[in-house]
């Protein structure tokens, strides 16, 4: 049974596409977060919804838009995708402010 | 802003060895702390989450304390394995405004544990 699942794993574009990555989590919890991984391994986290409301959005251009059609459920889509856009993004899931369930990833590559 | 550090960034030790893994940060006033490991290519897999009150957590060979006053923790690893090997990573949780929190993370430590 997977807790987090994120879809596509990879994901490879051109420059300027509009994609989107979806992520879904069965463990009833009423927090979702998007968090950026880049080259270097760093983690840093970009929205955060709870009960489908935006709570957190850090420092993050506005191509970036997450959309929650329920509590399950965080989509992330990006537009006019660029070159700096290349990076593992992962989704994750909590009961308010306890343990963080994290999906398996999507790494997008735009070339 | 709070910012993590984790030290060493990296670290290669014999299998069996115990080993200490640190994480520093630089504002106290953290919610909890939480420590995850990410196998390459993978998400991360959360091992130990200590509340600001609690001064330890342990979980099998996984011991992980919390001195919230000077910023700082640690990961315990006992008898370690070539299993073992992995990015381990610190995460501490902070009000980022009302009653919303987020976790910011440390770089890592990448540790492999040779046979």
């Amino acid at each position: 049974d997977t807790a987090v699942s994120q879809t596509p794993k990879y994901l490879v574009t051109q420059m300027g596409n509009d994609k989107s990555i979806k992520c879904e989590q069965n463990l009833g919890h009423d927090t979702m977060y998007w968090y950026k991984q880049d080259s270097k391994k760093f983690l840093k986290i970009m929205f955060s919804y709870n009960n489908k409301e935006l709570i957190i959005n850090e420092t993050v251009p506005n191509r970036f838009s997450p959309k929650s059609p329920d509590k399950a459920h965080l989509n992330l889509h990006i537009n006019s995708l660029e070159l700096g856009d290349s990076a593992v993004y992962f989704c994750a899931s909590s009961r308010s402010v306890y343990t963080q369930y994290f999906g398996p990833g999507t790494r997008l590559t735009v070339l | 802003k709070q910012e993590v550090t984790q030290i060493p960034a990296a670290l290669s030790v014999p299998e069996g060895e115990n080993l200490v893994l640190n994480c520093s940060f630089t504002d106290s006033a953290i919610y909890n702390l939480q420590w995850f490991r990410q196998d390459p290519g993978k998400g991360l897999t959360s091992l130990l989450l200590i509340q600001s009150s609690q001064r330890e957590q342990t979980s099998g060979r996984l011991n992980a304390s919390l001195d919230k006053s000077s910023g700082r923790s640690t990961l315990y690893i006992a008898a370690s394995q070539p299993g073992d090997s992995a990015t381990y990573l610190c995460a501490v949780r902070t009000n980022s405004g009302g009653s919303n929190y987020k976790l910011t993370f440390g770089k890592g430590t990448l540790l492999t544990v040779n046979p």
